[in-house]
């Protein structure tokens, strides 16, 4: 059974500066991974995609980068802003069977100005 | 349009009532999905209809009883709910099952008395 760790938990930050969110799991057959961003009490939206073939997807202040091999994915914020403040969280698609994402739980960011 | 639409946004009821939670999407999509969440926790899936046909149930309990009328409707028919219950409910969408981006709406806040 896919297992996804998401490290830190919870980051508190000033404005300005760059962040690195990361994203682990255990089964590396995915067929995609997602990362989805969750204001409280609100739906998620998600933000980048990225195929199992791909390496990175780039959005803006936003880098995801994919290393199957040793399951892992990190999200980089470039020059965060308060905005920025939300729960970040990761969700991989296993290939094979149902395709259904597994979550992980969550980093929750705060960005100080 | 790329919006999923929920209703009612907040929901209180009691042990007794029957309630039904509404789910909308125009994207021409042919999955849609239920989803619970608890504070601080990851989404858990509860349903999932492919081609307005059930295709996944995470053996829910009864007492949640999904519909499908049509492809742009998902609803979520609740009866002799319990305390517990009381969670976050998302609806989400994609082209496809689990294969393609998810685009979830902003749920409904359920509170079971």
């Amino acid at each position: 059974k896919q297992e996804v760790t998401q490290i830190p938990a919870a980051l508190s930050v000033p404005e300005g500066e760059n962040l690195v969110l990361n994203c682990s799991f255990t089964d590396s057959a995915i067929y995609n991974l997602q990362w989805f961003r969750q204001d409280p009490g609100k739906g998620l939206t998600s933000l980048l995609l990225i195929q199992s073939s791909q390496r990175e997807q780039t959005s803006g202040r936003l880098n995801a980068s994919l290393d199957k091999s040793s399951g892992r994915s990190t999200l980089y914020i470039a020059a965060s802003q308060p905005g920025d403040s939300a729960t970040y969280l990761c969700a991989v698609s296993a290939s094979g069977g149902s395709y259904i994402p597994t979550f992980g739980r969550g980093t929750s960011l705060i960005v100080h100005p | 349009d790329t919006e999923v639409t929920q209703t009612p946004k907040h929901l209180v009821m009691g042990m007794t009532n029957k309630k039904s939670l509404k789910c909308e999407q125009h994207m021409g999509h042919r999955a849609m999905y239920w989803y619970k969440q608890k504070a601080k926790k990851p989404p858990e899936l509860m349903f999932v209809y492919s081609y307005e046909k059930l295709s996944i149930n995470e053996s829910v309990p009864s007492r949640f009883s999904p519909e499908c009328p049509n492809s742009s409707l998902l609803n979520l028919h609740l009866h002799a709910l319990q305390p517990e219950d009381s969670a976050l409910y998302l609806c989400a969408s994609s082209q496809a099952q689990g294969a393609e981006k998810l685009f979830f709406g902003s749920g409904t806040q359920l509170s079971v008395l």
